[in-house]
């Protein structure tokens, strides 16, 4: 069980443009999703904690007009890179969270994005 | 502010030879210390959450134990496929995962 799925799983964009990144629990409901940039042999780190029906909520120095988040349904959250630069290319991962006891976060297998 | 450090930063064992993975934490209210493992270009793998001093657990040839102020993965005999990066986190007052910057771990038939 806990499994959760991203798609694409890498994706090569031209500058400018958009690029959405799903993310989906499959055999449970997240009540809490979290999406997560990784650098090269750097960390995870948090960019945005989002909660079914509510808006995201963004960590400081995220650009919430650049990274849009979406969270539609407990098993569905989508992030949407906008207008995408050669800066914004990185490992992009989510995690899910089913709000019960423990709140245990399971990720996915990640995205990889690479704006040329 | 948060922070989880991880050290050695990589570490290369022979198949076989014991050792022990870092992590210093400080983490506000702290609501579990979480490791995970994580093969090159995929997310993390859910391994062990310890939430208070003392606590130990284990799985497989791995072990995980909390002090106040650390927490060590012990790897034991270890094998080829145990190779990859052992990432440490840390959640806090607020529900979110701090990371380390993970160990990687070579190990060498």
């Amino acid at each position: 069980g806990a499994v959760v799925s991203q798609h694409p799983s890498w994706v090569i964009c031209k500058s400018g443009t958009s690029v959405k990144i799903e993310c989906r629990s499959l055999d449970f409901q997240a009540t809490t999703m979290f999406w997560y940039r990784q650098f090269p042999k750097q960390s995870l780190m948090l960019m945005a904690t989002s909660n079914e029906g509510s808006k995201a909520t963004y960590e400081q120095g995220v650009e919430k007009d650049k990274f849009l988040i979406n969270h539609a349904s407990l098993t569905l959250s989508t992030l949407t890179v906008t207008s995408a630069h050669p800066e914004d290319s990185s490992f992009y991962i989510c995690s899910a969270a089913s709000g019960r006891a423990g709140n245990e976060q399971f990720f996915g297998p990640g995205t990889r994005l690479t704006v040329l | 502010e948060d922070q989880v450090t991880q050290s050695p930063e990589a570490l290369r064992l022979q198949e076989g030879e014991s050792s022990s993975l870092n992590c210093s934490y400080t983490v506000s209210g702290l609501r579990g210390l979480f490791w995970y493992r994580q093969d090159p270009g995929k997310g993390p793998e859910f391994l062990f959450t310890l939430y208070s001093a003392g606590e130990e657990k284990e799985k497989e040839r791995l072990k995980a134990t909390l002090t106040k102020k650390e927490s060590f993965l012990h790897i034991t005999a270890p094998k080829p496929e145990d190779s990859a990066t052992y990432l440490c986190a840390g959640r806090g007052g607020y529900s979110t995962l701090t990371f380390g910057k993970g160990t990687m771990l070579l190990v060498s038939p």
